[in-house]
C-alpha cells in the first residue's frame, strides 16, 4: 500500500457520459498529480494541484476538470467521454515540488464503450 | 517527439544476465528520477539523482545521472525474474513547470 488512494479502480462506461475519479494523497503530502496513461504514450501529465490550489497545467483537455478539496482530496471530472479516453489514469502525490519522488496510487483503468 | 527517449523499448533475458537501459535527452534536467512498474499498479520510485556524474547504487541496481545532466542509465547485475517489469526514466526540466515529465520505458522479461 502507497499510502496513495484511488477509486474506483475500474470503471466501464459509454461514450458521452460524464466519470468523477477520486484520490486521497498520502498522509502529509500537499500536491496531488494527475497522469494519463495509454499503450501508444506512456505516461502524461495532466494536472497539478497543491494545497487545494492549481500549481500547473499539462496536457489536459477541456472537457476534462479537477480540483482539490480543503481535506486535500482530489477529483478528476471527465466527461463527454470518447473512446479514445479509454486509458488508466494515476494520481500520485509529494510532499512539495515532487523533486525527492512522487508516490502513485494504483490507477483506475476506465474503459468507454 | 518524446522529451526523453528511453531505449531499449523491450528486453528479455535469461536469469543471471546483467543488462542496462538508456534514459536520454537534449534539455538539462534538474532532478531525474527511476521508477519500476509491474501490471496493473502504479510506479514505485527506486532512485532520484540531482548532481551531474552521479551514480547511487540500490542492492543490483545501479544508476548514473550525465556529467551534462540529459541523460541517465540504469544498469541491473544478474536480474531476476522478480525484476521483470516496465522501467521508466522521468525528469523535472526547465520547462516542466516543475512537474515530472516520463519517458516510454523499458518493458523489461527475465526469464527463469
Amino acid at each position: 500500500d502507497s499510502g496513495v488512494t484511488q477509486t474506483p479502480k475500474h470503471l466501464i462506461t459509454a461514450t458521452g457520459q460524464r466519470v468523477t475519479l477520486r484520490c486521497s494523497p498520502r498522509s502529509g503530502d500537499l500536491s496531488v498529480y494527475w497522469y494519463q496513461q495509454s499503450l501508444d504514450q506512456g505516461l502524461q501529465f495532466l494536472i497539478q494541484y497543491y494545497n487545494g490550489e492549481e500549481r500547473a497545467k499539462g496536457n489536459i483537455l477541456e472537457r476534462f476538470s479537477a480540483q482539490q478539496f480543503p481535506d486535500l482530496h482530489s477529483e478528476l471530472n471527465l466527461s463527454s467521454l470518447e473512446l479514445g479516453d479509454s486509458a488508466l489514469y494515476f494520481c500520485a502525490s509529494s510532499a512539495d515540488t515532487g523533486g525527492d519522488g512522487y508516490t502513485f496510487g494504483s490507477g483506475t483503468r476506465l474503459t468507454v464503450v | 517527439t518524446q522529451l526523453l527517449e528511453q531505449s531499449p523499448q523491450f528486453l528479455s533475458i535469461q536469469e543471471g544476465e546483467n543488462l542496462t537501459v538508456y534514459c536520454n535527452s537534449s534539455s538539462v534536467f534538474s532532478s531525474l528520477q527511476w521508477y519500476r512498474q509491474e501490471p496493473g499498479e502504479g510506479p514505485v520510485l527506486l532512485v532520484t539523482v540531482v548532481t551531474g556524474g552521479e551514480v547511487k547504487k540500490l542492492k543490483r541496481l545501479t544508476f548514473q545521472f550525465g556529467d551534462a545532466r540529459k541523460d541517465s542509465s540504469l544498469h541491473i547485475t544478474a536480474a531476476q525474474p522478480g525484476d521483470t517489469g516496465l522501467y521508466l526514466c522521468a525528469g523535472i526540466y526547465g520547462g516542466s513547470q516543475g512537474n515530472l515529465i516520463f519517458g516510454k520505458g523499458t518493458k523489461l522479461s527475465v526469464k527463469p
